[in-house]
């Protein structure tokens, strides 16, 4: 199976700043790479697919890249619902369509 | 709009089963796969399972292979899991996911989830 590595694991971070999160996987997954943000006691939401493409009704602010093995995901001027955590899940080839272990973004 | 409702949660004793459901509304239910992922307490995501629209395509995770079965009726836009065996790991917030079209397997709509919880 195809492990996804988030980096780090939690971070602090302030209002307004710029947050970087990075998934690696194990093996090529081309750009078959979804982010997600959950809050506490809440479903995950999808924000961005294939690696780059932000989801409907995702703020602007959000944004994903990378290919191939290592991805990015980006917040430009982090707002406060965005304390939340985020994981990354390939969905490359057949199942298991494994997520990373999360990153838990906290208010500094 | 879609929702995705799950039901069936609870608390069961290990070696015990129980079936979870999820009915589906605001789309048209048997053209999309559709997928099962669990949470356990404070921790992350484990994909379980998922199905096609015809009921089949279904694979399962290893953690879950022979004890969980995914199923669906399309007639009554409904998802289904049946979970035997059930060990104190399964201890989990259970989440029915929509798979993106076609075949990108991103989770696009989830359920709220609902909690199982194995213990004597």
């Amino acid at each position: 199976a195809i492990r996804m590595t988030q980096s780090p694991s939690s971070l602090s971070a302030s209002t307004g700043d710029r947050v970087t999160i990075t998934c690696r996987a194990s093996q090529f997954i081309n750009s078959y790479l979804a982010w997600y943000q959950q809050n506490p006691g809440k479903a995950p939401k999808l924000l961005i697919r294939g690696a780059s493409t932000l989801q409907g009704g995702v703020p602007s602010r959000f944004s994903g890249s990378g290919s191939g093995t290592d991805f990015t995901l980006t917040i430009s001027g982090l707002q406060s619902e965005d304390f939340a955590t985020y994981y990354c899940q390939h969905y490359y080839g057949y199942p298991p369509y494994t997520f990373g272990q999360g990153t838990k973004v906290e208010i500094k | 709009q879609v929702e995705l409702v799950e039901s069936g949660g609870g608390l069961v004793k290990p070696g015990g089963s129980l079936r979870l459901s999820c009915a589906a509304s605001g789309f048209r239910f048997s053209e999309f796969f559709m997928s099962w992922v669990r949470q356990a307490p404070g921790k992350g995501l484990e994909w379980l399972s998922n199905v096609g629209g015809d009921d089949n395509g279904k694979y399962y995770a290893d953690s879950v292979k022979g004890r969980f079965t995914i199923s669906r009726d399309n007639a009554k836009n409904s998802l289904y899991l049946q979970m035997d065996s059930l060990r104190a790991e399964d201890t989990a917030v259970y989440y029915c996911a929509r798979n993106g079209p076609g075949i990108d397997n991103y989770f696009d709509f989830w359920g709220h989830g609902t909690l199982v919880t194995v213990s004597s």
